[in-house]
């Protein structure tokens, strides 16, 4: 069965760098686009941004262009996620979300149909 | 950018009512690829409804949901204790952002 699972729960102060996991399983690696929501406490989602995990391109939401950066290993297929120069509202449950699938050289807009069980990331001093 | 404005922010039912969610999108979905998610505290979300109107593999046929262009719609026929939960709207077809609406709580 399709399982994305995430690593464990961060605390970091602010300034620093974070990096969470997500190693998929189930369906094959290459062929469906990785998603990164995050969801800051009592708060709503956020898109930050989308990953082929085949050939690494990315696109980011305008607010995380420069700090934010994803990328995978297609060797343990893994996907990363690391933010940079962490602030207090980057408190946050971070998810990865399976999305678009690509095959035969076109790619087919999906919804998020499977999501990691998500890592809670706390920037404080 | 496509903002997505849910409304109401809090809709307070009983069981064995009806629920209607409503999702308004600032420029045309492309293709209407809209979905819904449920999510309950603790929880990852859910999907729920693809394509606008589509439901997900499992999902009991209470939940439909209805709409094109920029105006979409999610109804739960007959409430059940299970479905009082969170509910976001997300647009993914056409160019990133791929935006979530604010959510609408539901709750008894």
């Amino acid at each position: 069965q399709v399982q994305l699972v995430q690593s464990g729960a961060e605390v970091k102060k602010p300034g620093a760098s974070v990096t969470v996991s997500c190693k998929a399983s189930g369906y094959t690696f290459t062929t469906f686009y990785i998603h990164w929501v995050r969801q800051a406490p009592g708060q709503g989602l956020e898109w930050m941004g989308i990953i082929n995990p085949s050939g690494g391109s990315t696109r980011f939401a305008q607010r995380f262009q420069g700090r934010v950066a994803l990328t995978s290993d297609t060797s343990t297929s893994t996907l990363y996620m690391e933010l940079n120069n962490l602030r207090s509202e980057d408190t946050a449950v971070y998810y990865c979300a399976r999305g678009f699938y690509c095959s035969g050289g076109s790619c087919y807009s999906r919804p998020l149909d499977y999501w990691g069980q998500g890592t809670l990331v706390t920037v404080s001093s | 950018e496509i903002v997505l404005t849910q409304s109401p922010d809090t809709l307070s039912l009983s069981p064995g009512e009806r629920a209607t969610l409503s999702c308004r999108a600032s420029q045309s979905v492309s293709s209407n690829y809209l979905a819904w998610y449920q999510q309950k505290p603790g929880q990852a979300p859910k999907f729920i409804i693809y394509a606008a109107s589509s439901r997900a593999a499992g999902i009991p046929d209470r939940f439909s949901g209805s709409g094109s262009g920029t105006d979409f719609t999610l109804t739960i026929s007959r409430l059940e204790p299970e479905d009082f939960a969170v509910y976001y709207c997300q647009q993914y077809g056409g160019s990133p952002p791929y935006t979530f609406g604010q959510g609408t709580k539901l709750e008894i």
